[in-house]
């Protein structure tokens, strides 16, 4: 059964370091997202991504956020300086849209990112 | 601001029994609705979907939307030890996919 695949499943990083979190969504799907999830608290959208631009973003998704498709199976968030606070896991998700729009979106195992 | 409202638990139910988990929502807009289990140190795995008043039933498992009460339920049938996760509702508030998530109600499945 096809699968959303993250790499790394856990990334270390220095306070104010630059971090790549990578993801392959299912091959015939077309939206893409990434979500976060602090230890303990609500699974938080961060990012929508749909023919190569962002369709949406939260409050959360500041200039210290980017996210590209740089070929045709990957797609990256970037952190560029990176927080205390943005320690977290990162789960990217993608959905196959119905004619009406965006579907069930399926996620990938996650990316535990901590900074120190 | 859309919010999305569960009980945080935890639930204890016997196995066997029905577990019953409930989810509300604010936005009298939307259309689509989700139920994610999680386990500890996991990520969303996807249980059932459901758009349309009413129950839709996939094995043990029944979702049920009343839109008027802007309430969503999930029953889990016959619940077994495997089933002790964290249920997450979430709503879709609009065609760009945005989820929105409940805090999540944690399911015990004693023996």
């Amino acid at each position: 059964e096809p699968e959303v695949t993250q790499t790394p499943s856990h990334q270390v990083t220095q306070m104010g370091q630059e971090v790549i979190l990578r993801c392959v969504p299912i091959s015939n799907h077309l939206y893409f997202y990434w979500y976060r999830q602090i230890l303990g608290q609500k699974v938080e959208f961060l990012v929508s991504f749909y023919n190569n631009e962002i369709s949406e973003k939260s409050e959360i998704f500041d200039d210290q956020f980017s996210v590209e498709r740089p070929d045709g199976s990957n797609f990256t968030l970037k952190i560029r300086s990176t927080k205390l606070e943005d320690s977290a896991m990162y789960f990217c998700a993608s959905s196959e849209p119905r004619l009406s729009g965006a579907d069930t979106q399926y996620f990938g195992p996650g990316t535990r990112l901590t900074v120190l | 601001q859309k919010e999305v409202e569960q009980n945080s638990g935890p639930l204890s139910v016997p196995e066997g029994a029905i577990a019953s988990l409930n989810c509300t929502y604010s936005d009298r807009g939307s259309q689509s609705f989700f139920w994610y289990r999680q386990y500890s140190g996991k990520s969303p795995e996807l249980i059932m979907f459901i758009y349309s008043n009413g129950d839709k039933e996939d094995g043990r498992f029944t979702a049920q939307l009343n839109k008027a009460s802007q309430y969503v339920s999930l029953l889990i049938r016959d619940s077994q030890p495997s089933d002790s996760a964290t249920y997450l509702c979430a709503v879709l508030y609009n065609q760009g996919g945005k989820l929105i998530f409940g805090q999540g109600t944690e399911l015990s499945v004693k023996p």
